[in-house]
């Protein structure tokens, strides 16, 4: 079946940090892919998607690319800041699924 | 659009007692998800419905647990009886058949004591 591995956390970053969290995933055929944001106290909301191999999704200075090589879909961020503590959630939903199969979620917290 | 609405988002409860939460999704999205979050499981899928109709509810725990969609604009899910290990976070999300995108409510948090 379908499941997707992130990396553990919490991350713990200063301000303008470089930011990587990995997310590997297995799935057949051809999934999409999803990173979603968790701000505190709130519902997850989408991040970034891509929807082919190769792909790059991007959004708020938050990229990923979809490897299929590599079966990962890393998400990164140049500079970090304060307001981006949040927790973070890879997912994919594989071909005609509805169904989104989550992470079990990244801690980060920047700090100041 | 104000999104998808779920009610109440705090629930405080005793042991034995039924509890129902509510949730409206988007307007015009034809797929709506319930799913349970905890720090121990993270976010499980518990059902799910295509055009008011359950599609998969694999992931309900068990039969105290129970969902309903009644018409396009209302969902709800039931937890009779209710115990504390069911003290979780409740989150509703709803698509179009159109998009990949699941859109998330706010959440219930559910503590049973």
């Amino acid at each position: 079946g379908n499941s997707v591995t992130q990396m553990e956390g919490p991350v713990t970053l200063s301000e303008e940090a470089f930011l990587t969290i990995n997310c590997t995933y297995t799935a057949t055929g051809y999934p999409s892919l999803f990173w979603y944001v968790q701000y505190p106290g709130e519902g997850l909301q989408l991040l970034l998607k891509a929807t082919k191999a190769d792909d790059k999704g991007s959004n708020k200075g938050f990229e990923a690319t979809y490897r299929k090589e590599t079966t990962s879909f890393h998400l990164e961020k140049g500079s970090v800041q304060v307001s981006d503590s949040a927790v973070y959630f890879c997912a994919l939903k594989g071909g005609s699924n509805y169904k989104l199969t989550f992470g079990k979620g990244t801690l980060l917290t920047v700090n100041p | 659009d104000a999104g998808v609405i779920q009610s109440p988002r705090h629930e405080v409860t005793e042991m034995g007692q039924e509890v129902t939460l509510r949730c409206k999704p988007i307007s015009g999205h034809d797929y709506l998800f319930w799913y349970r979050q905890t720090m121990m499981r993270g976010l499980e899928l518990l059902i799910y419905f295509n055009n008011n109709v359950p599609i998969d509810d694999s992931g309900m725990p068990e039969d105290r647990f129970s969902a309903k969609m009644p018409n396009a604009s209302f969902s709800t899910l039931k937890i009779q009886p209710s115990e504390p290990r069911d003290s979780a976070v409740y989150f509703c999300a709803s698509r179009a058949t159109a998009t990949d995108t699941q859109y998330f409510g706010p959440g219930t948090r559910l503590t049973v004591l």
